[in-house]
């Protein structure tokens, strides 16, 4: 099983300021033949189900504010909320969909400071 | 739009089968354009990809659960289903179904069911 690895476990930033989280995969998710990473970037608010925001570890989901973007290739990928509003507080997870089982990061919860 | 809405019973006894459905309306199970998984959750803990199925009723589960799985689909009804054998209190988990799209490759999971809590317990 490919293992993800989220860093921070949690995550406390200012209003307007940036958020950072981390993802690494314990074998690389590009494949090589499309040149395309298979890692996604959930965001999970308390009582409901995750929402996509990342596919191919950089392509918005239709929908997403732009100040979410994703980044990253091989087994090192970052999401990134440029500026920081209220409703941006939850869990967020990255999920490799390269190979079954897939699998997803252990989650870093967001919080304003 | 597409919607997803699971159903089945909340609480299931150690040993028995626990069984789940999943209505999608706004689509459609039979469409040959898509995937359609089952993922769970532990009360406070993280996600885990239980596995998938097409339409055409082939299957992909993960090996943790692969002995005690079972996903089928059932196109007349537009519903797909979940059965795990032999449950256990490390089975309690807010269980959802989603779907995925299916192009040259699959893609990850865009629409989700709200999730519903299934305790197993005595």
């Amino acid at each position: 099983d490919i293992v993800m690895t989220q860093s921070p476990d949690s995550l406390a930033v200012s209003l307007g300021e940036r958020a950072t989280i981390n993802c690494k995969s314990s074998q690389s998710v590009l494949y090589i033949s499309n040149n395309k990473n298979y890692l996604g970037w959930y965001q999970q608010k308390p009582g409901q189900p995750p929402k996509l925001l990342i596919y191919w570890a950089s392509t918005r989901e239709s929908g997403v504010p732009d100040r979410f973007s994703g980044s990253g290739s091989g087994t090192d990928f970052t999401l990134t909320i440029s500026s920081l509003q209220a409703e941006d507080v939850a869990v967020y997870y990255c999920q490799q969909y390269y190979s079954t089982p897939y699998t997803f990061g252990q989650g870093t919860k967001l919080e304003i400071k | 739009q597409v919607q997803l809405q699971e159903s089945g019973p909340g609480l299931v006894k150690p040993s028995e089968t626990l069984s789940l459905t999943c209505t999608v309306s706004g689509g459609s199970v039979s469409s040959g354009g898509y995937y359609w998984s089952w993922i769970r959750q532990p009360p406070g803990k993280g996600l885990e990809w239980i596995g998938y199925i097409f339409y055409s009723g082939s299957t992909n589960y993960n090996p943790s659960l692969k002995s005690r799985v079972t996903i089928s689909v059932d196109t007349s009804k537009n519903q797909f289903s979940l059965k795990l054998s032999s449950v256990t209190a490390a089975d309690t988990a807010v269980y959802y179904c989603a779907r995925g799209l299916m192009t040259t490759v699959l893609n990850p999971l865009d629409y989700w069911g709200q999730g519903t809590l299934v305790t197993v317990s005595s």
